[in-house]
């Protein structure tokens, strides 16, 4: 079974620009949770969505958001891009809704930077 | 926000030796899992200990819960180089509130 794939693997853009990242998880998963790496703050939740809609959200602005189609691939979107988005996003699935007993996968990431 | 704390930060031991890392959290849990990271890459889960769970053990790995002291450990045992990784506990409150709360990790150098 293929695991969870990220598109791209590597974004460069300039503050202001708006970006996408695509994220296909493990056939039948239908949660999809998006977390942001940086060194400073380490890793932190961004959101969840599962069957289309989102579940969850983290502390993050406006800024960034996401969806889900109805194959479950999930995209999320930052717009007018601070240096600060600089990071590595990691997105994860899981067969049933996070915050059970379920494993999350995670794919291999986007490395973003914003220059 | 972060809720765990890993502790030590960074460990370096020699291989075949054991390691310990721990994990502190601040709220009650739903269950706790650990995770390692190669370079800057994805996450690939290791261990889920449920929170009615004291120990649990996977192959080199053994992973403690203690709840009444909100703390965690992971002991890879008989270390070997490809383990060199840094490790991050992440808790689940239960009802997905708000999806894996991580620790900043451990960075686990095992060398040769």
């Amino acid at each position: 079974k293929a695991g969870v794939t990220q598109t791209p693997r590597y974004l460069i853009k300039t503050r202001g620009q708006q970006v996408t990242l695509s994220c296909s998880p493990i056939s039948g998963h239908r949660s999809v949770s998006w977390y942001q790496q940086t060194p400073g703050q380490g890793l932190q939740f961004l959101f969840e969505y599962f069957s289309e809609t989102q579940r969850n959200k983290g502390n993050f602005p406006g800024r960034f958001s996401g969806r889900q189609f109805s194959n479950s691939r999930s995209e999320m979107n930052v717009s007018t891009l601070e240096l600060g988005d600089s990071a590595l996003y990691l997105c994860a699935s899981s067969l049933a809704p996070a915050g059970g007993y379920n494993e999350q996968f995670f794919g291999p990431g986007t490395r973003l930077t914003v220059l | 926000s972060q809720q765990g704390e890993e502790d030590p930060q960074a460990l370096s031991i020699q291989e075949g030796e054991n390691a310990t890392m721990n994990c502190s959290y601040k709220t009650s849990i739903n269950n706790l899992q650990w995770y390692r990271q190669n370079s800057g890459r994805g996450l690939v889960h290791l261990i889920l200990i449920r929170s009615n769970e004291r120990e649990k053990h996977s192959g080199r790995l053994r992973v403690t819960l203690d709840t009444s002291k909100k703390s965690s450990s992971l002991l890879i045992t008989a270390s070997r180089a490809a383990d060199t990784a840094s490790y991050f506990c992440a808790t689940n409150g239960g009802g997905g509130a708000d999806g894996l709360t991580f620790g900043k990790g451990t960075h686990l150098i095992i060398q040769p």
